[in-house]
């Protein structure tokens, strides 16, 4: 099956730096996700970016398909960014779901 | 937010045990997914549907077992309890596998703890 891995795998900075998070994929997609998982648990949808750029607030993705990459870019962190973030892929026409990587840990300092 | 319930949000059992956990939608989407997290792993697949009565093995189904008998319910059934089967279970639903529009959203997950 599809191989995700995620870079980096843990990351602590302080509030107000920028961060790029990294999402390589071993074969062409047609879903690409990234999610948020608060310190709560709750798994937040961040974007839906199988090719493309997105932007929404301080937050935005953009994937390269024909390369194999996602990026996750977080501007100005805030304390309430920390958590999970993890990319998630779908390949193929099946109905099988999406396969994840295992995340990258985010701490924001105060 | 995408309306999808998952009860119960916590349970301890012990070893030997059944256990069913539910999820419901409000949503109306034809495809359902149960996952499990674990440290270190990520969220890993165990089974999913794709219409009533339609479902398929994930990455890790053995020990699990599912049933969809309506489109707003999916269970998942362990039919006896392990402590490898400690783990935060999600339920996720989608209209669209695949395609443009095939944007996944999660139940708020639930925490079984196998004694």
């Amino acid at each position: 099956g599809i191989q995700v891995e995620q870079s980096p795998p843990d990351l602590i900075l302080q509030e107000g730096a920028n961060s790029t998070l990294r999402c390589n994929f071993s074969d062409s997609v047609n879903n690409l996700q990234w999610f948020h998982q608060n310190p709560w648990g709750q798994l937040i949808n961040l974007f839906y970016i199988p090719s493309g750029t997105k932007q929404n607030g301080r937050l935005s993705a953009t994937t390269v398909a024909t390369e194999r990459y996602s990026l996750l870019y977080i501007s100005s962190s805030q304390t309430t960014d920390s958590g999970v973030y993890f990319c998630a892929v779908h390949s193929g026409g099946g109905a099988d779901g999406l396969t994840f990587g295992k995340g990258t840990h985010l701490i924001i300092q105060p | 937010d995408a309306g999808i319930t998952q009860s119960p949000r916590h349970k301890v059992t012990e070893t030997g045990t059944p256990v069913t956990l539910r999820c419901h939608q409000t949503e109306n989407h034809r495809y359902m997914y149960w996952y499990r997290q674990d440290p270190g792993h990520g969220l890993r697949l165990i089974h999913y549907s794709y219409g009533v009565k339609d479902t398929d093995k994930g990455e890790v189904s053995d020990g699990y077992s599912v049933s969809r008998s309506k489109t707003e319910d999916f269970l998942l059934t362990l039919e006896s309890a392990t402590s490898s089967q400690t783990s935060v279970y999600f339920c996720a639903i989608t209209e669209f596998p695949g395609q443009n529009t095939g944007e996944l959203f999660f139940g708020e997950g639930s925490r079984l703890t196998v004694l």
